[in-house]
């Protein structure tokens, strides 16, 4: 049975400070990794990875996937209220036929000013 | 303006009445995808469908039914035998099935079951 488990499952931060969010699992067929933002309502789109060792990033925020190792991190630095939210972590793998969609449980993340 | 919409936004039945969630996407998207989410849980797959008449159950399909008649709609029916019918749910769907693309989510329809 495919797993992903994030962690921290909550973090409480200051404005300006840089968190890590931390991503593994252990899934078949592996074809690539999600991370989704999700503020009270639809998950919003931040990154796929589906290579190891290349950052993506976009702003303040930046993701690595070590496909040896089988996890990714979410970087966020300068924290900012906004930012207040529950990321959620995919892995994309094959299944009968089909790719689907593993979610991890999320990390909520609350910026106080 | 493309994109998913689902309706209603909140809804609210009674035990023992099935209920039908509505999701329509107009991005031409090949597979469409129900998710359920409870407090403190990631989304768990309820059903999907890759093409036009065709669908697979997910991880918790029980209690649920779906159709998909047209590719633009995927509605979800909650059925009385699901057992804890009260959640938040998720439509989503992805241009192809066979290559790399993220899921695009509707704005989701909060379910309140008394």
């Amino acid at each position: 049975e495919d797993k992903v488990v994030q962690s921290p499952l909550s973090l409480v931060v200051h404005e300006g400070d840089t968190v890590t969010l931390n991503c593994s699992y252990e899934v078949t067929n592996f074809r690539s990794l999600l991370w989704y933002k999700q503020e009270k309502k639809a998950p919003t789109f931040l990154f796929m990875l589906t290579s190891s060792g290349i950052e993506k990033k976009s702003g303040r925020l930046s993701s690595i996937l070590d496909k040896k190792e089988l996890f990714s991190i979410l970087n966020i630095t300068a924290t900012q209220t906004g930012d207040s939210a529950v990321y959620l972590c995919a892995v994309e793998a094959r299944g009968a036929g089909s790719y689907q969609l593993t979610f991890g449980k999320g990390t909520k993340l609350s910026v106080i000013p | 303006d493309g994109g998913i919409t689902q309706s209603p936004k909140y809804l609210f039945r009674k035990e023992g009445q099935n209920v039908t969630l509505s999701c329509e996407q107009n991005l031409n998207h090949d597979a469409m995808y129900w998710y359920r989410q409870d407090p403190g849980q990631g989304l768990r797959l309820i059903y999907y469908s890759q093409i036009v008449n065709d669908f697979q159950k997910g991880d918790i399909a029980e209690g649920y039914s779906v159709s998909r008649e047209k590719k633009e709609s995927f509605p979800l029916t909650v059925t009385s035998a699901q057992k804890n019918p009260t959640a938040f749910y998720l439509c989503a769907s992805r241009p192809a099935r066979d290559r790399v693309y993220e899921q695009y989510f509707g704005p989701g329809t909060r379910l309140t079951v008394t």
